[in-house]
């Protein structure tokens, strides 16, 4: 069965709104879980990692001001897209490192944001 | 810095036939993982297969098989007798010590009955 699940699976809102996407552990407490965005047939590329009680790490170009993530307990890590505007528009993907010894991440269904 | 080449953008095939997706990697680790994860048109990731870098044995789970070469940093897949459900794209992906994953671009493999 699922063992990361993602709320809500799409959203649509309009420019400037902030939208909340949650993201949750459902059988593992995780202290690092991931954040991936993916463009229209594209690949996945990695936005940040949320560190459980601290703040998040950020890839080089992402705005933290922007994405803001807070990892505020072992099974639940939110992203928060503030001021959305259509070019954020995208389909939002966490995992979890769910087996530290083999380094498996297993993913979420993802959330499909489209900013009007 | 990290990369993974996957060089097929799209295959299809028919099926029943067999077919490899190809990825190269590139890294300056000695310790690494490789993985392959599949993501159908619903959009899920499914986790298919991980290596390590010191284990380069093939490995075969049902229909699908990996040939893991360090001397060509490849990283090959192939899915023998391919159905209609094995149609989605797939990806190959490269791991650090820090856990951070760099996927390839993907393919996009169709399976026509």
């Amino acid at each position: 069965g699922a063992v990361v699940s993602q709320h809500p699976s799409w959203v649509i809102c309009k420019s400037g709104t902030s939208v909340k996407i949650e993201c949750r552990s459902l059988d593992f407490q995780a202290t690092t879980m991931f954040w991936y965005r993916q463009f229209p047939k594209q690949s996945l590329m990695l936005m940040a990692t949320s560190n459980e009680g601290s703040k998040a790490t950020y890839e080089q170009g992402v705005e933290k001001d922007k994405f803001l993530i807070n990892h505020a307990s072992l099974t639940l890590s939110t992203l928060t897209v503030t001021s959305a505007h259509p070019e954020d528009s995208s389909f939002y993907i966490c995992s979890v490192n769910r087996d530290r010894l083999t380094d498996t991440q297993y993913f979420g269904p993802g959330t499909r944001l489209t900013v009007l | 810095a990290q990369k993974v080449t996957q060089a097929q953008t799209e295959i299809s095939v028919v099926e029943k036939e067999d077919v490899t997706l190809d990825c190269v990697y590139e890294t300056r680790d000695t310790t690494y993982y490789l993985f392959w994860y599949k993501q159908p048109p619903s959009g899920e990731l499914v986790f298919l297969i991980r290596r390590n870098s010191f284990d380069e044995q093939n490995e075969i789970s049902g229909r699908y098989s990996w040939n893991f070469q360090k001397s060509t940093s490849s990283f090959n897949f192939t899915i023998t007798a391919s159905q209609v459900v094995d149609s989605a794209v797939y990806f190959c992906a490269l791991s650090d010590l820090a856990n951070k994953l760099v996927f390839g671009a993907g393919t996009i493999l169709r399976v026509k009955s």
